[in-house]
């Protein structure tokens, strides 16, 4: 199985920007790279999805290194809304399923 | 518009007993997916509805779980002869269809709690 490595935890101050990486080695070349984030108390939410360029959305900007094998999901500038439970996930093309890890759970410091 | 809705919102029942847990998707969605998240883990893959196809129930953890989708549209998760262990938060999801660039949006959940 495809999987996702993330830090458990990461610490950030109001209104700086924010870098949470997340490593995926045994990525294939058709795999999607998404992120999702999960608030206190709520279900996922959608944050942003990338294959190789670089991309940008309102919430969020994803870097993928060149060779794939790892992503950096970037918060312009935290709020404490963003407090949340992030989750890199590699969408498989031959299965049906995301897996989801544990996440990286960020902090948000006024 | 409306998002995707679960109900009831919290569930408490006693061992052994069986339970339901309801998902109504997004209106025209064709892909739902129902996950299990125990205190302070991540989001367990259960089961996968694409249109009238036959679900996926790879990620179902014993025979006492199975799920059902009438009519393409809503579904209802069964435990049955619940145990302690599967006291969790159960989530649903749609996608419009499943592509690999499909948005899923998730519920708000069901927790469940077995005494």
């Amino acid at each position: 199985d495809a999987k996702t490595t993330q830090p458990n935890s990461m610490e950030s101050n109001e209104e700086e920007p924010v870098h949470l990486p997340c490593n995926h080695s045994t990525i294939s070349g058709t795999d999607y790279i998404h992120w999702y984030r999960q608030l206190p108390s709520q279900g996922p939410e959608y944050v942003i999805h990338g294959l190789t360029s670089n991309v940008n959305n309102r919430m969020a900007s994803l870097a993928i290194a060149e060779d794939r094998k790892s992503s950096t999901l970037i918060l312009h500038r935290a709020t404490l809304r963003d407090a949340a439970v992030y989750y890199c996930i590699l969408d498989l093309n031959t299965g049906n399923q995301f897996y989801f890890g544990t996440g990286t759970s960020l902090t948000v410091i006024p | 518009g409306a998002g995707v809705s679960q109900s009831p919102s919290n569930k408490v029942t006693e061992k052994g007993k069986d339970v339901e847990l309801r998902c109504d998707p997004i209106s025209g969605h064709t892909a739902l997916y129902w996950y299990r998240q125990s205190l302070g883990q991540g989001l367990e893959f259960l089961i996968y509805f694409q249109g009238n196809s036959a679900p996926d129930k790879s990620g179902l953890p014993s025979d006492r779980f199975s799920a059902e989708r009438t009519g393409g549209s809503v579904s209802t998760l069964t435990i049955q002869r619940t145990q302690q262990e599967d006291s969790a938060v159960y989530l649903c999801a749609s996608s419009l269809w499943r592509t690999r660039t499909d948005t899923q949006y998730f519920g708000p959940g069901t927790r469940l709690t077995v005494l």
